[in-house]
């Protein structure tokens, strides 16, 4: 049961420098979320989608941009990373957000920007 | 603002009761969920409330008042497993998850 994978797990990044978050999902669920998780604070969304090809932002949207091209995938890109985006990276999924259908949540990648 | 507070730490002996509390002010309310997320993994699904009242699964319960935003968490027969941490999050009126800081249980023998 792979259900929501995230790729990288881990990743240091210099201060400019860009990159590609990549989640997968193999549950056929519509709705995809990127959150981030700092020290002492919740979950924070910062994109999410409803469905293949569209895309929302959420509570923190600067500095990071998605795509969902494919209904199983949902890609987080850092055009410009800054030390302020150093944070733990967790994609969730669930098939609907108007019901009692929790999210589930990949394992999560950890961003470390120099 | 939206906001959900929970206690930062709480301690609990092995084979005892906890409750973790959770108090909530969001723009609208469409249910309340407890996740658990251990150290270093992915937050993972415990219970759901939206309606008043308990809400039981094994030695997990949730209690929900939505007149006072408050509902708690209730661990029963505690093991060493269940030291994590356990997140509140409130479905608000646009449908999305505003999740708390979470509540980190240890858990002594």
């Amino acid at each position: 049961n792979a259900g929501v994978t995230q790729t990288p797990k881990f990743r240091v990044l210099k201060t400019g420098q860009s990159m590609t978050l990549l989640c997968a999902q193999d549950m056929n669920h519509e709705y995809m979320y990127w959150y981030r998780q700092d020290p002492g604070m919740g979950l924070r969304l910062i994109h999410y989608s409803v469905g293949e090809g569209t895309t929302a932002k959420g509570e923190v949207p600067d500095g990071y941009n998605v795509s969902r091209l494919k209904k199983q995938n949902f890609l987080l890109g850092l055009e410009s990373a800054a030390p302020s985006q150093t944070s733990v990276y967790f994609c969730a999924s669930s098939d609907t957000a108007e019901s009692n259908q929790p999210q589930h949540f990949g394992d999560g990648t950890r961003l470390s920007i120099l | 603002g939206q906001n959900i507070d929970q206690p930062t730490e709480m301690t609990a002996t092995e084979g005892a009761i906890v409750q973790i509390n959770c108090t909530y002010q969001t723009s609208g309310f469409n249910g309340l969920f407890w996740y658990q997320q251990h150290a270093g993994e992915a937050p993972t699904f415990l219970s759901y409330n939206v309606l008043d009242g308990l809400e039981e699964k094994g030695r997990f319960s949730s209690f929900l008042s939505r007149s006072k935003g408050y509902s708690y968490l209730l661990l029963k027969e505690l093991q060493m497993k269940d030291s994590a941490s356990y997140l509140c999050a409130v479905l608000d009126s646009n449908y999305q998850l505003i999740w708390g800081a979470g509540t980190k249980l240890i858990i002594k023998p």
